[in-house]
């Protein structure tokens, strides 16, 4: 079945280091993709989404592209700050069902 | 971009009475809003997906019985959890969505503690 799976964590950095969180996807369809970012004690904000093929989200630094040909949406940051230290949800849209199904969540911790 | 709100945002209540959530989508219409249940450390768990106007849709092992949704209004949908246990602590998160195919914006969460 359809399906996300993210590297696990937690991910310790050192402030301006450069981050990539891998993510990897299963699916039937065509998904669209999307990257959630979720701050301590808090809901999930959308960070970033892609929904065909090539197509490269980016956001407040942050930027993952769609690559149907390995399946994956990996998230990456060139300078990551001690503010994005949070929970990284990698998500697909399922088509058929039209439901989020969610990778399990990395936690990014970074470090001044 | 969308806001969802959601309240309370933290209760505390004893075991056996009944707890409502609310969920508003402040700036659009929502046709479907969604119900998750986040454990700590944990993803997210889908528990219903509800739509204006009609019965929510349960994920398996739900006890729709147990987690009431109401989706009033395009708007609006509550989540009671009633004669609630223990057990039923968690981080409780909906989120809402125009139409099928645009991205589900998210509430902050409310976090539930059963004594």
């Amino acid at each position: 079945g359809d399906s996300v799976t993210q590297m696990e964590g937690p991910v310790t950095l050192s402030e301006e280091a450069f981050l990539t969180i891998n993510c990897t996807y299963t699916a039937t369809g065509y998904p669209s993709l999307f990257w959630y970012v979720q701050y301590p004690g808090e809901g999930l904000q959308l960070l970033l989404k892609a929904t065909k093929a090539d197509d490269k989200g980016s956001n407040k630094g942050f930027e993952a592209t769609y690559r149907k040909e390995t399946t994956s949406f990996h998230l990456e940051k060139g300078s990551v700050q001690v503010s994005d230290s949070a929970v990284y949800f990698c998500a697909m849209d399922s088509g058929n069902t039209g439901k989020l199904i969610f990778g399990q969540g990395t936690t990014l911790q970074v470090k001044p | 971009g969308a806001v969802v709100s959601q309240h309370p945002s933290r209760v505390i209540c004893k075991s056996g009475t009944s707890v409502k959530i609310e969920c508003r989508s402040l700036d659009f219409q929502a046709t479907t809003m969604f119900w998750y249940r986040q454990f700590p450390k944990q993803s997210l768990m889908l528990m219903a997906t509800s739509n204006e106007g009609s019965k929510a849709t349960y994920e398996q092992g739900v006890e729709k019985d147990k987690f009431l949704i109401n989706h009033a209004s395009l708007t609006l949908s509550t989540l009671t959890v009633t004669s609630a246990h223990p057990e039923d602590s968690s981080f409780y998160i909906c989120s809402a969505r125009f139409s099928s195919g645009n991205p589900e914006f998210f509430g902050p969460g409310t976090r539930l503690t059963v004594l």
